[in-house]
């Protein structure tokens, strides 16, 4: 079985700081990471994926996560927050099959103020 | 570009009223799933396509059910809605393979009254 765990259901930043939004996940088997964006009534778009290549994975809009085993983490960072960047971010847990059968997190609100 | 497509993006059904709802890609991709998400929560996986394969998760209720009739198009036909399954109902396409992400469609939003 896998799972995520993502640290904080609501995360408030200030424009410009640093973003950071934890993910832990449990896999009995290496497993491929996710980073899911979803905008107020749209579907989730693809931040991101860890798939045992390099470590620390570069997204779209300035995210990156870097998978760490030791600490069973894929924390997503952003060096500085825009006021786009609020939305629902889900991490997500997939393992080695022929369907990405994906299981989320619970998800993190990003909250952006001024 | 390539896409996935639902419609429609808002639907209103009376409980126990059949509705059915479409996705369409042009990904041309294998697989093809429908996600159910409630407010607040994270998408559940309520089954998936391999091609004609109809893969369905163990704790997915008998009232969905699903057709794929081509690899463009997957249906999801809920039987009897009961207000319980009010929610935002997800379509996904990914290629064969564990690692490969999934692709979105923005949704249908489905209100039961």
């Amino acid at each position: 079985a896998q799972s995520v765990t993502q640290l904080g259901s609501h995360v408030s930043v200030s424009e410009g700081a640093l973003v950071l939004l934890r993910c832990n996940y449990s896999s009995s088997v290496p497993p491929y990471l996710f980073w899911y964006v979803q905008y107020p009534n749209q579907g989730l778009q693809l931040l991101l994926k860890y798939t045992s290549a390099a470590t620390l994975v570069k997204g779209i809009n300035g995210f990156e996560a870097e998978f760490k085993k030791s600490e069973t983490s894929f924390h997503l960072t952003k060096p500085s927050a825009h006021m786009s960047d609020a939305a629902e971010y889900f991490c997500a847990v997939s393992s080695t099959g022929t369907a990405s059968k994906l299981t989320f997190g619970t998800g993190t609100r990003l909250q952006v103020t001024l | 570009d390539a896409m996935v497509i639902q419609n429609p993006r808002y639907q209103v059904t009376q409980f126990g009223k059949p509705v059915t709802l479409s996705c369409s890609q042009t990904l041309n991709h294998n697989v093809m799933y429908w996600y159910q998400q409630k407010s607040s929560q994270a998408p559940k996986l309520l089954f998936h396509y391999y091609d004609k394969d109809f893969n369905n998760e163990a704790d997915t209720p008998d009232n969905f059910q699903s057709r794929r009739p081509n690899t463009s198009f997957c249906f999801l036909d809920i039987r009897s809605p009961g207000l319980g399954d009010a929610a935002m109902y997800l379509c996904a396409t990914s290629r064969v393979a564990g690692d490969s992400p999934l692709h979105f469609g923005n949704g249908t939003r489905l209100t039961v009254t």
